[in-house]
């Protein structure tokens, strides 16, 4: 069974472009977290999207959005970058079995110059 | 926000040594997970405990929980060097893993 894929890797973008980063969760997985991670504020939930429709938010400016498609591939956005969102951004995807965990992607690193 | 606090923020032992991490948390919670992530990838998932269990064995693991401390400890006995890595305690309050809440992290450094 195939894990989590996010595309890409690695990023770089210059202040105030936007980025979309993309998931592709377990198959069979309804469910896509994104959790953004930084040195300073750790590991932090920014949404959750559960058959298409986004089920979950975190303390996230509007800059942050995201979408699932109907094969459960979710992709997040962040416009108008800014230094501060440079950040690992990791995608999970899980079941809606109770008790259960989350398996996570390798993450994108993006870095904002 | 984290939910909460994880110590040590750092941790060093010699191969062989038992390592101890605790995790504390703020609310009542589903279950406690705990994930170890390597140099900045992704998180793997390393043992689950109910709010109704106290204690979980899985190899070398032992996690205890105490929901009347809202605190958590995970025991690796006889460390090896590919332990090193930073470990995490997450707590899910949805009854599902869609929605984690993390906290601080460990970073284990075990040396031959």
């Amino acid at each position: 069974k195939a894990g989590v894929t996010q595309t890409p890797r690695y990023l770089i973008k210059t202040r105030g472009q936007q980025v979309t980063l993309s998931c592709s969760p377990i198959s069979g997985h309804r469910s896509v977290s994104w959790y953004q991670q930084t040195p300073g504020q750790g590991l932090q939930f920014l949404f959750e999207y559960f058959s298409e429709t986004q089920r979950n938010k975190g303390n996230f400016p509007g800059r942050f959005s995201g979408r699932q498609f109907s094969n459960s591939r979710s992709e997040m956005n962040v416009s108008t970058l800014e230094l501060g969102d440079s950040a690992l951004y990791l995608c999970a995807s899980s079941t809606t079995q109770a008790n259960t965990e989350a398996f996570f992607g390798q993450g994108t690193r993006l870095t904002v110059v | 926000s984290q939910q909460g606090e994880e110590d040590p923020q750092a941790l060093s032992i010699q191969e062989g040594e038992n390592a101890t991490m605790n995790c504390s948390y703020k609310t009542s919670i589903n279950n406690l997970q705990w994930y170890r992530q390597n140099s900045g990838r992704g998180l793997v998932h390393l043992i689950l405990i109910r709010s109704n269990e106290r204690e979980k064995h899985s190899g070398r693991l032992r996690v205890t929980l105490d929901t009347s401390k809202k605190s958590s400890s995970l025991l690796i006995t006889a460390s090896r060097a590919a332990d090193t890595a930073s470990y995490f305690c997450a707590t899910d309050f949805t009854g599902t893993a869609s929605k984690l809440t993390f906290g601080t992290g460990t970073r284990l450094q075990v040396t031959l």
